[in-house]
């Protein structure tokens, strides 16, 4: 079955640490999309890739980086930097050639105390 | 930076009832996108809209792509239990390369 995946579900980490968030698609697409949600809020655009070797900030990148090494993943990093990453983190493909009909993997709720 | 407006914000309704939710836009998109998130998953792709005036149609979901391109229309008839969720609007603004998101309507379905 193509989908993406993200992992682990449920992540926690002590406060001042790195944490990296996985995301794999199998969907053969080219772009991908690393989205923030809080509660109550819609979906906040952290960074983006719309082809491999390249990634781009979106509205709220600071404290976060990402790599594309390869078509298939595109891990974040949640850095000791981001003063409130308590989150639920959700990672998004498309076929690239826009924005167009994003689909999401289930994402990871990750939990910094 | 650029927003949607999406109302309502919540939706308290029976079940059987239709159900009208709406975004808004204060510039022209090109895309319009339905998308239906459950509690602790990540949202599902209902419906995609690609030309203003355009009325597509999921099983009892209809979305209509707005003739100003400024604003989008999800219709659920007949609500059943399942339906419960956040619907959200998604949009990709002219001439942008990413979309934007509504903050969602909760929809509550009454026993």
């Amino acid at each position: 079955d193509g989908g993406i995946t993200q992992s682990p579900k449920y992540l926690f980490r002590k406060e001042g640490q790195n944490v990296t968030l996985s995301c794999e698609q199998n969907l053969n697409h080219d772009a991908m999309y690393w989205y923030r949600q809080d509660p109550g809020q819609g979906l906040r655009l952290i960074y983006y890739s719309q082809i491999v070797n390249d990634f781009q900030k979106g509205d709220i990148a600071e404290g976060y980086s990402v790599s594309r090494e390869k078509k298939e993943s595109f891990p974040l990093t949640v850095t000791s930097a981001q003063k409130n990453p308590t989150a639920f983190y959700l990672c998004a493909s498309s076929s690239g050639g826009g924005p167009y009909e994003q689909y999401f993997g289930p994402g990871t709720r990750l939990t910094v105390t | 930076g650029q927003q949607l407006n999406q109302s309502p914000q919540s939706m308290f309704i029976q079940e059987g009832e239709d159900v009208s939710m709406n975004c808004t836009s204060s510039s022209i998109f090109n895309t319009w996108l339905w998308y239906k998130q459950d509690p602790g998953e990540g949202p599902v792709l209902l419906i995609a809209l690609y030309k203003a005036g355009e009325l597509t149609s999921n099983g009892r979901l209809t979305a209509q792509f707005g003739i100003t391109r400024k604003d989008s229309f999800l219709n659920i008839s007949a609500s059943i239990p399942s339906d419960v969720g956040i619907y959200f609007c998604a949009g990709a603004p002219v001439p942008d390369d990413k979309i934007i998101f509504g903050k969602g309507t909760r929809l509550h379905i009454l026993p």
